[in-house]
């Protein structure tokens, strides 16, 4: 079993919509969820951090983990054609981080 | 400009001539890592180094050699690349703290074509 599995879509929807990332994980050790997104022919970049069960909200952006079932999401409110991108999802302890493999996501005009 | 870099950005290669992707950092970051990027895999951590002189295996290390003499400097070593080391590298950086990895700085990627 992967230590973190993500569902690995594609997943395309229109513009305006509520999209739903998802990412469970097996491992209770880890203490810090992450979100990355990474354009095409470009590194992953930073887009959420949380180390607590619950949500954080950044702008249009919500993530979102529930420790007890070892669950994170990422949902984008009102999205748009720039956030068409690969969405990582990511689990860290003091010296190792795991990612996911990745959801690519694509927002159609 | 904080920046991972990493150089060459793309190279096409032969089996088992040896090579060396470089990275470089100026955040003055301890934790340093390299990574490679396979189509349904993600991204997989290769080896890291959390300070000088100090590195370890991440959980793909096998063909793949590593060194922290400084600490602004990653480099990764192939020294008998094969076909299966095809792939998108990665570089990255961080700051750590007692609780875990957060943000990782990555640089623009190397793209390896091993004939």
């Amino acid at each position: 079993q992967k230590e973190v599995e993500q569902d690995p879509g594609p997943l395309s929807v229109p513009e305006g919509a509520i999209v739903s990332l998802n990412c469970t994980y097996s491992n209770s050790a880890f203490q810090y969820f992450m979100w990355y997104r990474q354009y095409s022919r470009k590194g992953p970049e930073l887009l959420m951090y949380t180390y607590s069960s619950g949500n954080k909200e950044d702008g249009r952006f919500t993530a979102q983990v529930d420790k007890s079932s070892k669950y994170i999401s990422l949902f984008i409110r009102d999205s748009q054609p720039s956030d068409s991108a690969t969405y990582l999802c990511a689990i860290s302890s003091a010296s190792k981080i795991i990612f996911g493999s990745g959801t690519r996501l694509s927002i159609r005009p | 400009e904080a920046q991972v870099t990493q150089n060459p950005r793309y190279l096409i290669t032969v089996t088992g001539k040896k090579l060396t992707v470089t990275c470089s950092q100026n955040m003055n970051h301890e934790y340093m890592s390299w990574y490679r990027q396979d189509p349904g895999l993600g991204l997989r951590q290769i080896y890291y180094s959390m300070n000088v002189e100090v590195t370890d295996k991440g959980d793909v290390p096998e063909g793949y050699k590593v060194s922290r003499k400084e600490k602004r400097n990653f480099p990764l070593i192939l020294e008998s690349p094969s076909p299966n080391q095809t792939s998108l590298y990665f570089c990255a950086s961080t700051e750590t703290s007692g609780r875990g990895i957060h943000e990782q700085f990555f640089g623009p990627g190397t793209r390896l074509t091993v004939l």
